[in-house]
């Protein structure tokens, strides 16, 4: 079965400094795209990256970047120079080859950035 | 305004009364999904709507769960006799082929 795992419930960053939120997923299909949204605490879900399953380089949009490591299964994002606007709710979607399309959400990663 | 929009915003109620939520996807949009989401937790995928057929409700959780679309428009999702289980934000996105989805804000609803 999919799944998506997010390990980290919670994380903390200092302002200008980088992270990495973990995420693993789990599937059969050789085919699927993987994403990555951010949900402040105002709810809306924001769309900020996606890499496909065969895409040879690692996906990357302003500071958002994703470690593609496909043999050990894990798309972790990094967001460079924090800002105080990336706290926030950060889930990370499976999507596989299939007619509907849906996604498989991670538990998701609590990020706080500290002044 | 060009993104997914959902209402109402807010909804309160007595358990047992039935509750309609409406999705309006963005234009063009011929997939629109719904999913759930509790308290602290990720989103559970509900419904699959292409155009104004459903080839996918395998995430409705019972038969007091029902949704339609009018053709690639609105959608509305229904759910009868409501329990306390059912409180949860409800979310509505859409997309175009195989570009990623775009989410309205959610509907947030509250049994009591």
């Amino acid at each position: 079965a999919q799944k998506i795992t997010q390990t980290q419930p919670g994380m903390f960053v200092q302002e200008k400094e980088a992270v990495t939120l973990d995420c693993t997923y789990d599937t059969s299909d050789p085919s699927y795209g993987l994403f990555w949204y951010k949900q402040p605490s105002s709810g809306e879900m924001i769309f900020l990256i996606y890499q496909g399953s065969y895409d040879q380089q690692n996906a990357t949009e302003g500071r958002y970047s994703l470690n593609f490591q496909k043999a050990r299964k894990s798309a972790n994002l990094v967001i460079s120079a924090s800002q105080l606007g990336d706290s926030a709710m950060y889930f990370c979607a499976m999507r596989e080859r299939s007619p509907t399309g849906k996604l498989i959400f991670g538990q998701g990663t609590t990020l706080q950035v500290k002044p | 305004g060009a993104g997914v929009s959902q209402s109402p915003s807010n909804k309160v109620t007595e358990k047992g009364k039935d509750v309609e939520l409406r999705c309006d996807p963005i234009s063009g949009h011929t997939a629109l999904y719904w999913y759930r989401q509790r308290l602290g937790q990720g989103l559970e995928f509900l419904i699959y709507f292409q155009g104004n057929s459903a080839p996918d409700k395998s995430g409705l959780p019972s038969d007091r769960f029902s949704a339609e679309r009018t053709g690639e428009s609105v959608s509305t999702l229904t759910i009868q006799r409501t329990q306390q289980e059912d409180s949860a934000v409800y979310l509505c996105a859409s997309s175009y082929s195989d570009q990623p989805q775009h989410f309205g804000d959610g509907t947030r609803l509250s049994i009591l």
